[in-house]
């Protein structure tokens, strides 16, 4: 069965702060694994995007790395802000038809002053 | 000027009640997708359309019945709504391989 499972659950830090979340997935056949970041009140939008060949890739302060051995992966968020209080959220896609996406259950993060 | 966008944004209705959804997407996308996602914030798929046909429908109850009157549009219509259905359910579109666009999600309560 298909699974991402996303750590920590949820995650206080001060702001300016580093901090990195992590995603395991047994989806199968892998094709691709995405970040997205979901503002309370709003839906998700996407960060990063990694195939199986790339094992790291960045977006602004945000950070994506791929394991595609240990089938892992992280968001490494650096010097956060307010703004990156969201859940952010790890979703597999298995090759196939249909484009279909394993979602984990989000890793809720709150950045204070 | 908004990519995927819902209506209503709330929806507070009785149990046993039909009631409708409605998404519109303006960026041109094939693909069209409606997601619940529960009180715990899992997201889960429900039905994806390819250019009007159907591709994806996942284990959900025949009170659910999408609607595709052409690629730019989705609605979901739901017959005889029971306490269970309440959720935020959400609406995206894609490009072949591309991440999915959401829309900011239909806030369905149950009374």
């Amino acid at each position: 069965k298909n699974q991402v499972e996303q750590s920590p659950q949820s995650l206080i830090i001060l702001e300016g702060k580093n901090c990195t979340l992590q995603c395991n997935y047994t989806v199968s056949p892998f094709s691709n694994l995405r970040w997205y970041k979901q503002d309370t009140g709003r839906g998700p939008v996407s960060l990063t995007i990694m195939t199986f060949s790339e094992n790291t890739k960045s977006n602004g302060r945000y950070t994506a790395t791929l394991d595609a051995d240990t089938k892992q992966s992280s968001l490494h968020i650096t010097a956060s802000q307010l703004s990156d209080s969201a859940s952010y959220i790890c979703v597999v896609s298995a090759m196939g038809g249909g484009n279909k996406l394993t979602f984990g259950t989000g890793t809720q993060l709150k950045v204070e002053l | 000027d908004t990519a995927v966008s819902q209506t209503p944004k709330y929806l507070v209705t009785q149990m046993g009640n039909d009631k409708s959804i409605k998404c519109e997407q303006n960026l041109g996308h094939d693909t069209m997708y409606w997601y619940k996602q529960d009180s715990k914030k899992f997201l889960k798929i429900m039905f994806s359309y390819n250019n009007k046909e159907l591709i994806i429908n996942e284990t959900v109850p025949n009170r659910f019945s999408p609607k595709s009157p052409d690629k730019a549009h989705l609605n979901l219509h739901i017959n005889s709504l029971e306490l269970g259905d309440s959720a935020v359910y959400f609406c995206a579109s894609s490009q072949a391989g591309q991440p999915q666009h959401f829309g900011d999600g239909t806030r369905l309560s149950i009374l």
